[in-house]
């Protein structure tokens, strides 16, 4: 079975520092990965994935990912923080051998940005 | 073209009440999915429609029943509500399933 695991439930950090979100899932077969975003009240929102490829994945607003399949991580991180980045973060799981587009959710990590 | 919409936003309901989540999708998307959202849980798979006239039950599914009533809609009924039902409900679709899922907005159920 399944499972992902994100290893922080809060992480407070000061704006423009770097910052890391925790995922490690575990697998017997091949995997996609997601990071979604949930801003206060709203529902959630894609981040990135990883599909193949280039283990390292970005998004559009500077935060990145990196697929680490020996220690079956993916764990975000951006350079600089915002304010605005305040939110809640979900590492998700699927699995790539017919499946329905199922998605296992790790606990959540909320970024909290302080000025 | 709105994407995900919940209806209702908000709901209390008191023990054995039923109601009905509705969720509509203006995507085209095969798939569609409920989820319960609790503090320090993420995001629980209640049911999932992988395409229109097929429902099957996912993580959470006990007190809950889904019709797919055609490609646009996926319903998600408590026939008895009880306490533990109290949560975030949030609909989702994707049209597969390396693609991103698209949530709506959540209804937030209250059940005294």
């Amino acid at each position: 079975a399944q499972s992902v695991t994100q290893l922080d439930s809060q992480v407070p950090v000061f704006e423009e520092a770097p910052v890391e979100l925790r995922c490690n899932y575990s697998s017997s077969v091949s995997v996609y990965l997601f990071w979604y975003v949930q801003y206060p009240n709203q529902g959630l929102q894609l981040l990135l994935k990883y599909l193949s490829g280039s283990t390292l994945v970005e998004s559009i607003n500077g935060f990145e990912a990196e697929f680490n399949k020996s220690q079956t991580s993916f764990h975000l991180r951006k350079p600089s923080v915002h304010i605005s980045d305040t939110a809640e973060y979900f590492c998700a799981v699927t699995h790539g051998s017919g499946n329905t587009g199922k998605l296992i959710f790790g606990q959540g990590t909320t970024l909290q940005v302080k000025p | 073209n709105a994407g995900v919409t919940q209806t209702p936003k908000f709901q209390v309901l008191k023990t054995g009440q039923s109601m009905t989540l509705q969720c509509a999708q203006d995507m085209n998307h095969n798939s569609m999915y409920w989820y319960r959202q609790d503090p320090g849980m993420g995001l629980r798979l209640i049911y999932y429609s992988a395409s229109e006239g097929t429902t099957d039950k996912g993580e959470v599914p006990n007190g809950y029943n889904v019709s797919r009533l055609n490609k646009r809609e996926f319903s998600l009924r408590l026939e008895s509500a009880a306490p533990s039902q109290t949560s975030v409900y949030f609909c989702a679709t994707t049209q597969g399933f390396t693609d991103t899922q698209y949530f709506g907005p959540g209804t937030r159920l209250t059940v005294l």
